[in-house]
């Protein structure tokens, strides 16, 4: 089975450009997560859906951030205008239905975006 | 608010036991998760507790104990493999978020000869 992907694995740009980040979870299921690592924090929630719905967007730091799942399976998250401060490493989780078991969350290996 | 404290580092030696701990104040609880992330990949599951008490899985346990917000994740036979960062992370049991991890910012453990 295949695990959570994303891409592009590693991203730089300029401050003021835009970069879109996708996300494939595995498949079937629901739950979708996408989280950040900005270098020597914690990783800190951004975002969740359930299937093509946003059940939580608590985490969103601000409106250059924008996350679809259109059709409820791949994700996208764009940064527009990207600023110094979005630099990091963007992790992408899934997790299977909320009936299951733990409902452990599998993790992406994280895009890496540096704003120059 | 959300708080969730390990060590930064440690150091261990092949063969031996080592204890790392978490504790957390969270303002809600659905279980709490470990976490290994080698550099430069995807954090793996290691386990999780919503009980008190002691899960064991190989040479992976894991403590909860909720009434002091403390868990510890044990690692025995420790295995040069094992040196990476140990991620601990409390889901929140809280209305509209209640799958999300609160992560702390990891134990860097160093395994040596």
């Amino acid at each position: 089975e295949a695990g959570v992907t994303q891409f592009p694995s590693h991203s730089v740009i300029e401050k003021g450009q835009t970069v879109t980040l996708r996300c494939d979870p595995i498949s079937g299921h629901d739950n979708l997560y996408w989280y950040r690592r900005v270098m020597g924090k914690e990783i800190k929630f951004l975002l969740h859906f359930v299937k093509e719905s946003k059940q939580d967007e608590s985490g969103m730091p601000n409106n250059r951030f924008l996350a679809e799942r259109t059709g409820g399976t791949y994700s996208t998250l764009k940064v527009q205008p990207a600023e110094l401060e979005d630099s990091g490493v963007y992790f992408c989780a899934s997790s299977q239905p909320d009936w299951s078991s733990y409902n452990e969350q599998f993790f992406g290996p994280g895009t890496r975006l540096t704003v120059l | 608010g959300q708080n969730i404290d390990q060590p930064t580092e440690m150091t261990a030696t092949e063969g031996a036991i080592v204890q790392i701990n978490c504790t957390y104040q969270t303002s809600g609880f659905n279980g709490l998760f470990w976490y290994q992330q080698h550099a430069g990949e995807a954090p793996t599951f290691l386990s999780y507790n919503v009980l008190d008490g002691l899960e064991e899985k190989g040479r992976f346990s894991s403590f909860l104990s909720r009434s002091k917000g403390y868990s510890y994740l044990l690692l025995k036979e420790l295995q040069m493999k094992d040196s990476a960062s140990y991620l601990c992370a409390v889901r929140d049991g809280g209305k509209g978020g209640g799958n999300k991890l609160t992560f702390g910012t990891g134990t860097q453990l160093k395994v040596e000869l």
